[in-house]
């Protein structure tokens, strides 16, 4: 199975509402990442777990809060978010971490509105 | 900050042309990545080519890499419709080296 999954696929929230994005994968894979993208413009890292334990963090506002339940599993938490959060959120998922080195395996995503 | 500059932009071709997408990159790198995105939807993994590697194929697909002028090319032989997407070229390196930074991306219509 070389499947990364993520639920759900649109999200429409307000911004005082508290809701999670989730992302798995069966692939034995020690490293998960998020990523956000915009529209026409390149996925940009958000949080690095690397067996389960958050590695990088590339300055991400406290609404958005990621958590690594298991090895297969990868939860990004959101709350009071802003109207310029709306964007495709993608989770991935590699053998190991380490830069270019392995290939991303990317879930379909979530399209995320705020209103 | 993006590691990745990718030319053009935008491409349009008919289907069975050749398209040829080109990155060029900033500081060291151990391998190179490319992916392709269907509108709106997750990346898929392509090709790596690694720093010592010049040229790679993989089906329709030929990546060239030239570390010298920090720049490689992908080519699509015999393009399909279903060949429209974005493709973006991504690599670690320099101060980034822990983390995949994407290219600006090539958008491709392949017109039926």
């Amino acid at each position: 199975d070389t499947e990364v999954t993520q639920t759900p696929k649109h999200l429409v929230m307000g911004m005082t509402n508290k809701k999670s994005l989730k992302c798995e994968q069966h692939m034995g894979h020690r490293a998960m990442y998020w990523y956000k993208q915009k529209a026409k413009k390149p996925p940009e890292l958000m949080f690095v777990y690397s067996y389960e334990k958050l590695s990088i963090n590339e300055s991400v506002p406290s609404r958005f809060s990621p958590e690594c339940p298991n090895s297969s599993l990868l939860n990004l938490h959101l709350h009071a978010l802003q109207p310029e959060d709306s964007a495709l959120y993608l989770c991935a998922s590699s053998q190991d971490w380490a830069g270019d080195s392995y290939e991303q395996y990317f879930g379909p995503g979530t399209r995320l509105t705020v209103t | 900050s993006q590691q990745g500059e990718e030319d053009p932009q935008a491409l349009s071709i008919q289907e069975g042309e050749n398209a040829t997408m080109n990155c060029s990159y900033k500081t060291s790198i151990n391998n190179l990545q490319w992916y392709r995105q269907n509108s709106g939807r997750g990346l898929v993994h392509l090709i790596l080519i690694r720093s010592n590697e010049r040229e790679k194929h993989s089906g329709r697909l030929r990546v060239t890499l030239d570390t010298s002028k920090k720049s490689s090319s992908l080519l699509i032989t015999a393009s399909r419709a279903a060949d429209t997407a974005s493709y973006f070229c991504a690599t670690g390196g320099g101060d980034s080296s822990y983390k995949l930074i994407f290219g600006s991306g090539t958008r491709l219509l392949v017109r039926p």
